[in-house]
């Protein structure tokens, strides 16, 4: 069963680079698109973006100004670094895998990490 | 950008009835959608995706509808454990996937 494990910093100050690191275990990180999605506190999901094995990446056209993911196939991890945060950017952030060999939908999902943004 | 609207917000239903719960898409995205439930504190579990097909372990009171612009699911009988937030999601247009704003449900 794979499981996936969202680390980093709880704590940006505004202004600043929010990193966060996604460690993937119980099966491969080969072949498959891995995904950030974030959730601000009571309110819906919004798509970051994903990062395939091979380094082919999509973002949000709303956050690609900002956004980097990046994957270690030789550590089995995918990283989300997002520069310039604000107060809009507290969320939990969760790193998700699509379904078998496709982006979406969504089928494994870490259990997400709170990132507050705050001076 | 398509939009996805969820109704009704809030859901209130007794034990052992039928739960509809219902999701607009703002344009067309033929049947590449998804349902999600997320339980308090957790992160979201995959219910129903292509509009219809039932994800792996999921019971199957849960069921899905619809294509185009309109779907809905339905859970036939409802269990306590079915408490949770549901949101819809649309994987036809991207980037970027769009999710609705969710449909909380309430045992009575």
């Amino acid at each position: 069963q794979v499981q996936l494990q969202e680390s980093g910093p709880g704590l940006v100050k505004p202004s600043e680079t929010l990193s966060l690191t996604c460690s993937v275990s119980g099966g491969s990180i080969n072949h498959y698109y891995w995904t950030w999605i974030r959730q601000p506190p009571g309110k819906g999901l919004e798509w970051i973006g994903y990062i395939y094995s091979s380094g082919t990446t999509s973002y949000n056209p709303s956050l690609k100004s900002r956004v980097t993911i990046s994957i270690d196939t030789s550590k089995n991890q995918l990283s989300l670094n997002l520069s310039s945060v604000t107060a809009a950017d507290t969320a939990v952030y969760y790193c998700v895998r699509g379904l078998r060999q496709y982006p979406r939908p969504f089928e494994y999902w870490g259990q997400g990490t709170l990132v507050t943004v705050s001076s | 950008e398509v939009v996805m609207t969820q109704s009704p917000a809030t859901l209130s239903v007794s034990p052992g009835e039928r739960a509809t719960l219902s999701c607009r898409a703002s344009q067309s995205v033929y049947s590449n959608l998804a349902w999600y439930q997320q339980k308090p504190g957790q992160a979201p579990r995959l219910v129903i995706y292509d509009a219809s097909t039932r994800a792996t372990g999921i019971p199957d009171r849960f069921s899905g509808s619809g294509s185009g612009t309109e779907f809905t699911l339905t859970i036939s009988s409802l269990q306590s454990e079915d408490l949770a937030v549901y949101c819809c999601h649309q994987y036809n247009y991207w980037p970027p996937d769009t999710f609705g704003q969710g449909t909380k449900l309430e045992i009575k």
